[in-house]
């Protein structure tokens, strides 16, 4: 089965610096990968996803990249604020209309020092 | 907005109780998910149904079943609760028109067992 990988299990920065987020997958079948945010205390909310037909993503200050080649992904925060203190997921999967598995990554836990 | 909730947020079981957990969607997706969160172990797929009656085992099924009568209804099982089984459970559904692939998770019942 697919086997995903995330690196840091923790990440801490200033606030007004970037965070990168990266994730390794083995399942070259994968075509579909999404980032979740988990709030303390919260459910897990998706915040952004890429295909594998698409290399980059933008959506304001995140972004994600996929190198399918390499079997990798990262998601990029810009400007970070102390409002992305959070744990990161990101996940893999087949995609497909039906019983979309996801395999997730162990999560990152991102402190943003005001 | 979808919406997808827990019969409960804290529940407190003794070691050899049949545990029940429920979780209810009401956008009528075909995908539903159990998953537990350990902390540095990420979300870890328990068992998954694609439609009523239907179930498939995830990665980590020893010691739970499930049961889904009903389209909006996933219910995970704890046969005879152990202290191992103390975590985080998570629900999450999947399916609709337009977000195939997003899944969408409960606010989670956070499961001790004495």
């Amino acid at each position: 089965g697919e086997n995903v990988e995330q690196h840091p299990s923790t990440l801490s920065v200033q606030e007004g610096d970037s965070a990168v987020i990266k994730c390794t997958y083995s399942d070259s079948a994968s075509n579909y990968f999404p980032w979740y945010k988990q709030e303390l205390g919260k459910r897990p909310q998706l915040i952004i996803d890429i295909r594998s037909n698409v290399g980059e993503k933008k959506d304001q200050r995140i972004a994600v990249t996929l190198n399918k080649t390499a079997k990798h992904f990262s998601l990029h925060i810009t400007e970070t604020q102390p409002e992305d203190s959070a744990v990161y997921f990101c996940a893999a999967s087949r995609g497909g209309w039906n019983f979309n598995k996801f395999y997730f990554g162990s999560g990152t836990k991102l402190n943003v020092k005001p | 907005d979808v919406k997808v909730t827990q019969s409960s947020r804290y529940l407190v079981k003794r070691t050899g109780e049949k545990v029940f957990l429920e979780c209810v969607q009401d956008m009528d997706h075909e995908n539903m998910f159990w998953y537990r969160q350990d902390p540095g172990l990420g979300l870890r797929l328990i068992y998954f149904s694609y439609d009523v009656k239907m179930k498939e085992k995830g990665d980590i099924p020893e010691g739970y079943s499930v049961s889904r009568e009903k389209k909006e209804r996933f219910s995970l099982i704890l046969e005879s609760a152990s202290t191992n089984q103390t975590s985080m459970y998570l629900c999450a559904s999947s399916g609709g028109r337009g977000r195939e692939n997003e899944q969408f998770f409960g606010p989670g019942t956070r499961l001790t067992v004495l």
